[in-house]
């Protein structure tokens, strides 16, 4: 069955510090990963998308990587503001179809 | 500006009774996507559709049913209300395989 784990499930940083979110996935064919922000009470916006062919993308100051091999990947994020309070959900499409595996998610607290 | 939107934002029922969520979007796109997100799981897939007049199963449909008459809606009809479908509802669209799903702000549903 195609999983995606997230890990940590939260997490709680200050204000300016950087924080690395991680994903581990069983997907399989691979298509692409995701990740996207959700806010809360919003829906999921996405934030940036690996192909298989990808390590590293940047969307200002969030920088994910991409590993096909060990099938992990991660986003980390840079110079913390209060506004990436959000959770963070890590989504997988597999290269068979149009179906989508998603990730539990981080939940992100950035504290002044 | 393009847009998908969900209503009602909130809505109470009792258990027994039909509720229909619904689910709209202006980018013309093929694909629509219902799911539904609970503490402790990732978002899961209900029901999907392609197109007008498709219509697919997820992975929880038990309990719901939805219909593609027209390529901006795709409502979400509960047959009759259970407690353990007391959730938040996400409808998602997408243009077209392996495309970015954009999400509605999601329906909160409290079943008592």
């Amino acid at each position: 069955k195609n999983q995606v784990e997230q890990s940590p499930q939260s997490l709680i940083i200050l204000e300016g510090k950087n924080c690395t979110l991680q994903c581990n996935y069983t997907v399989s064919p691979f298509s692409n990963l995701r990740w996207y922000k959700q806010d809360t009470g919003r829906g999921p916006v996405s934030l940036t998308i690996m192909t298989f062919s990808e390590n590293t993308k940047s969307n200002g100051r969030y920088t994910a990587t991409l590993d096909a091999d060990t099938k992990q990947s991660s986003l980390h994020i840079t110079a913390s503001q209060l506004s990436d309070s959000a959770s963070y959900i890590c989504v997988v499409r597999e290269n068979a179809g149009n179906m989508l595996t998603f990730g539990g998610g981080t939940r992100l607290m950035v504290k002044p | 500006d393009a847009e998908i939107t969900q209503s009602p934002r909130h809505k109470i029922t009792e258990t027994g009774r039909q509720v229909t969520l619904a689910c709209h979007q202006t980018w013309n796109h093929n694909n629509m996507f219902w799911y539904r997100q609970d503490l402790g799981h990732g978002l899961r897939l209900i029901h999907y559709s392609y197109g007008v007049q498709d219509t697919n199963k997820g992975e929880v449909s038990d309990g719901y049913s939805v219909s593609r008459s027209n390529t901006e809606d795709l409502p979400l009809t509960l047959e009759s209300a259970a407690s353990s479908q007391t959730s938040v509802y996400f409808c998602a669209s997408s243009a077209g395989l392996g495309t970015e799903a954009f999400f509605g702000q999601g329906t909160r549903l409290t079943v008592v």
